[in-house]
């Protein structure tokens, strides 16, 4: 089973903070990384898709990066906005299927 | 507009009374998968198809049937519902293996 582990599991920031979270994954057999975005009463919506050690993906004021050698993809959210107050989940994507986390649920406090 | 429908968005049912959502997209996308989310844990696959005809179980397929007669359509059965099938389905296509999924806007079952 290949466990995908996000943290912290959720996050309370000022309006202008910087923020970041965790993906962590197992590094063997390693195929993609997805960061999805994630709005209350929404769908998850692609964020990234990252496939090669070193990696690094930016839109906007939200950017990531990723170390498949050690197995794991930081996100990074620059100027924290209450509209990105939401559940950011990772996936690891694998030939037949794609494993998630249980997911960073962000508030961004005005 | 490209997008993955999902049938109905609410649902409420009765134990033992087969009960099917509906799945559709219009990208001509190969990969087609069905997730739950319940509280406190991720995205949980019940089953995922490579393309037609092509389906395999994914972590929690037991209590679910799903077909793959046509590449646009992937229909999710519950053939005898039962309460801890109560959750929050999500249906999700993609062009390939390595690509992002496009989420359906979901359905939320309740058995009673």
């Amino acid at each position: 089973i290949l466990n995908v582990e996000q943290s912290p599991q959720s996050l309370h920031v000022q309006e202008g903070d910087s923020t970041n979270f965790t993906c962590s994954f197992p590094s063997s057999n390693f195929y993609a990384l997805h960061w999805y975005r994630w709005e209350t009463a929404k769908s998850p919506e692609a964020l990234f898709v990252m496939t090669l050690n070193g990696d690094e993906k930016k839109k906007g004021r939200i950017s990531a990066t990723l170390n498949t050698k050690e197995g794991y993809s930081y996100l990074y959210i620059k100027g924290s906005q209450p509209e990105d107050s939401a559940t950011y989940l990772c996936a690891l994507g694998n030939n037949n299927d794609m494993r998630f986390g249980a997911g960073t649920r962000l508030t961004v406090k005005p | 507009e490209a997008q993955v429908t999902q049938n109905p968005r609410y649902l409420i049912t009765v134990t033992g009374k087969k009960l099917t959502v509906t799945c559709s997209q219009n990208m001509n996308h190969e990969y087609m998968s069905w997730y739950r989310q319940d509280p406190g844990l991720g995205l949980r696959q019940i089953y995922y198809s490579m393309n037609v005809e092509v389906t395999d179980k994914g972590d929690v397929p037991e209590g679910y049937k799903v077909s793959r007669k046509e590449k646009r359509n992937f229909p999710l059965i519950l053939e005898s519902p039962s309460p801890n099938q109560t959750s929050l389905y999500f249906c999700a296509s993609s062009p390939n293996s390595g690509a992002g999924y496009t989420f359906g806007s979901g359905t939320r079952l309740t058995v009673v």
